[in-house]
């Protein structure tokens, strides 16, 4: 099955500063790649996601890119706002599998002001 | 709309009990998935639904069942809870149409094993 590792597993940037989470996964035929953010207490959220016709999506100060060929994805965070500070988890599935994720560790992100 | 709610939201549970976790969802979506969440493992897949009726094990299914007799309601049971069943579950849902969608997730269930 697929397996999707995540790193780094902590990461705290000053506000402002921009932050890159990595994601690489087995499976090549993965063909989607969400990312969630999970704030405390609460379920994970979608905020960006591609799919492997696509090199990058951006969205504001959001941006995903992926690399087919070596099989890696990362989010890149610009501007880093205190309300940025959550759990993210990176996910991939193929469409051939009543559409299953498997899920990355995720990176709790800390914006220190 | 309320999106996809579970209940209850907190659990304890005695070794050996058995107990039922709801997830409803008011969106029509066709997809449900039941989640657990360990620290440091994100987020496995229990049992999953494409469709009322249908159910099929996801990574992790032992010691879990699942049932979907209406497509609203994706229902969990722990038969005979375990100490390793301590975990926070979250259910989601998705849409059929126009291949990979968002899932939805539902707030969580936090479960104590003692």
């Amino acid at each position: 099955g697929e397996n999707v590792e995540q790193h780094p597993s902590t990461l705290s940037v000053q506000e402002g500063d921009s932050a890159v989470i990595k994601c690489t996964y087995s499976d090549s035929a993965s063909n989607y790649f969400p990312w969630y953010k999970q704030e405390l207490g609460k379920g994970p959220q979608l905020i960006i996601d591609i799919r492997s016709n696509v090199g990058e999506k951006k969205d504001q100060r959001i941006a995903v890119t992926l690399n087919k060929t070596a099989k890696h994805f990362s989010l890149h965070i610009t501007e880093t706002q205190p309300e940025d500070s959550a759990v993210y988890f990176c996910a991939a599935g193929d469409s051939g599998s009543a559409r299953q994720l498997t899920f990355g560790s995720g990176t709790q992100l800390t914006v220190l002001p | 709309n309320a999106g996809v709610t579970q209940t209850p939201k907190f659990r304890v549970l005695k070794t050996g009990q058995s107990m039922t976790l709801l997830c409803a969802q008011d969106m029509n979506h066709e997809y449900m998935y039941w989640y657990r969440q360990d620290p440091g493992m994100g987020l496995r897949l229990i049992h999953y639904s494409v469709g009322e009726g249908t159910t099929a094990k996801g990574e992790v299914p032992d010691g879990y069942n699942v049932s979907r007799l209406k497509k609203q309601n994706f229902l969990l049971g722990l038969e005979s809870a375990a100490p390793s069943q301590t975990s926070v579950y979250f259910c989601a849902s998705s849409p059929l149409a126009g291949g990979f969608n968002e899932q939805f997730f539902g707030p969580g269930t936090r479960l104590t094993v003692l």
